[in-house]
């Protein structure tokens, strides 16, 4: 079993959808949970970074995390073409720069106009 | 502030042969890890770098080596290059202190034939 299983999609939405991206993981000693965005030909950037369990808005962005079930979420409201994009979710035991991440495989998402 | 970059944007080599990619790190960031993302995967972690020595290392072979310099720029080496080592080559540099993001570079493309 992988340590983090993403459904790669791909996913196809209309403009204006709420999206629902999800992870799961095995190893329990993860704290910290991320979500990075993927455009095409670009490297990851950060969208929403977490600790433990609970909630995060951030503008049309909420990320979730349930450790008790070991499930993240990250939900997309009003979602614009220029949404569309690989979705990563990383995982780490601590914060901080120096600890290695674990990704999923990633979810391709578009959003149609 | 300077993003992180990295040389070349892609490259073709053969098997057997040797390849070198490079990576400037962010302004006032002192680690830098790499990591593999072969084609439809999520990145895999490579090894990271703080203060010109090895800070942990991910299930690869020692034919993956690398090096920092004193102004924290990384090279990635790959000896003996196989088929499978055809992947897109993140680096990715942060601060060891703190809950700090690991910015990404936009990777160098690497194609084994």
């Amino acid at each position: 079993q992988k340590e983090v299983e993403q459904d790669p999609g791909p996913l196809s939405v209309p403009e204006g959808a709420i999206v629902s991206l999800n992870c799961t993981y095995s190893n329990s000693a993860f704290q910290y949970f991320m979500w990075y965005r993927q455009y095409s030909r670009k490297g990851p950037e950060l969208l929403m970074y977490t600790y433990s369990s609970g909630n995060k808005e951030d503008g049309r962005f909420t990320a979730q995390v349930d450790k008790s079930s070991k499930y993240i979420s990250l939900f997309i409201r009003d979602s614009q073409p220029s949404d569309s994009a690989t979705y990563l979710c990383a995982m780490s035991p601590r914060g901080g720069g120096s600890e290695k991440l674990v990704f999923g495989k990633g979810t391709k998402l578009t959003v149609n106009p | 502030e300077t993003g992180v970059t990295q040389s070349p944007t892609h490259l073709i080599k053969t098997r057997g042969q040797q390849v070198t990619l490079r990576c400037s790190s962010q302004s006032g960031h002192n680690t830098v890890s790499w990591y593999q993302q072969a084609l439809g995967q999520g990145p895999q972690f490579i090894f990271q770098y703080y203060r010109e020595e090895e800070n942990g290392r991910g299930n690869f072979p020692p034919r993956f080596s690398g090096l920092q310099f004193p102004n924290y720029s990384s090279e990635l080496n790959v000896n003996a290059l196989e088929l499978d080592d055809s992947a897109l080559y993140l680096c990715a540099s942060s601060q060891t202190s703190g809950h700090n993001e690991q910015f990404f570079g936009p990777g160098t493309r690497l194609t084994v034939l």
